[in-house]
């Protein structure tokens, strides 16, 4: 049972442009949400995050939304770079914060130049 | 300032053999988690410690796996004996204090199991 869903493997976006990765996730006792970014041959590093009392957070280019009705999260990034290409993944922490931890398969975002 | 270390980077084993993977955790940090990502699973965590204490285990995969802490700036993660099935990506990760789940991840060890 998949309790955080990226349900796009890959995205591709022209430099410049927005890119917009999604998540969603099926556990309502989830209250904070994080995004992560990984390259090849390295860990994963956060990026941003939101408690479950905000619909926005933004930092820079990268602003990340909430939906708590609908279940759903997105990663905006605008304007989109090359240095940008990674796997991002949606991670959600509930009540026993990061023991619980979970996260979803990961999209791979390639920005084209 | 030194990140999380992990070795060896890189580990290619036959089956049936022991294998050891060591991390040291950012100094300072309380809480320790080793990770597994694989191609069909993604990121899965295998076990946590907090203040260098065991406390969940639960996706740890078999008894054929076991972690240490032996002290606050180091731990191990063996498999014993190794199988095909154990080829993975096995990270790293230290945090400080009460955590909502931002991470420090290590480069990760890749290993290889033939």
């Amino acid at each position: 049972d998949q309790q955080v869903k990226q349900n796009s493997p890959s995205l591709s976006v022209q430099e410049g442009r927005i890119s917009i990765l999604n998540c969603d996730y099926t556990n309502s006792m989830f209250d904070y949400f994080l995004w992560y970014k990984k390259y090849p041959a390295e860990g994963p590093t956060f990026l941003i995050s939101i408690s479950s009392i905000k619909d926005k957070n933004e930092d820079g280019r990268f602003t990340v939304f909430l939906n708590k009705s609908a279940k759903h999260l997105s990663l905006h990034i605008v304007p989109s770079q090359p240095g940008d290409s990674a796997v991002y993944f949606c991670a959600a922490s509930g009540i026993e914060g990061a023991q619980k931890l979970v996260f979803g398969q990961g999209t791979r975002l390639t920005i084209n130049p | 300032d030194a990140g999380v270390i992990q070795s060896p980077r890189h580990e290619v084993t036959e089956m049936g053999q022991e294998v050891t993977l060591r991390c040291k955790p950012i100094s300072g940090h309380n809480s320790l988690f080793w990770y597994r990502q694989t191609m069909m699973r993604g990121l899965e965590l295998l076990i946590y410690f907090n203040n260098n204490v065991p406390i969940d285990d639960s996706g740890m995969p078999e008894d054929r796996f076991s972690a240490k802490m032996p002290n606050a700036s180091f731990s191990t993660l063996k498999i014993q004996p190794s199988e095909p099935r154990d080829s993975a990506v096995y990270f790293c990760a230290s945090s400080w204090g009460r955590n909502t789940g931002e991470l420090f991840f290590g480069e990760g060890s890749r290993l290889t199991v033939l």
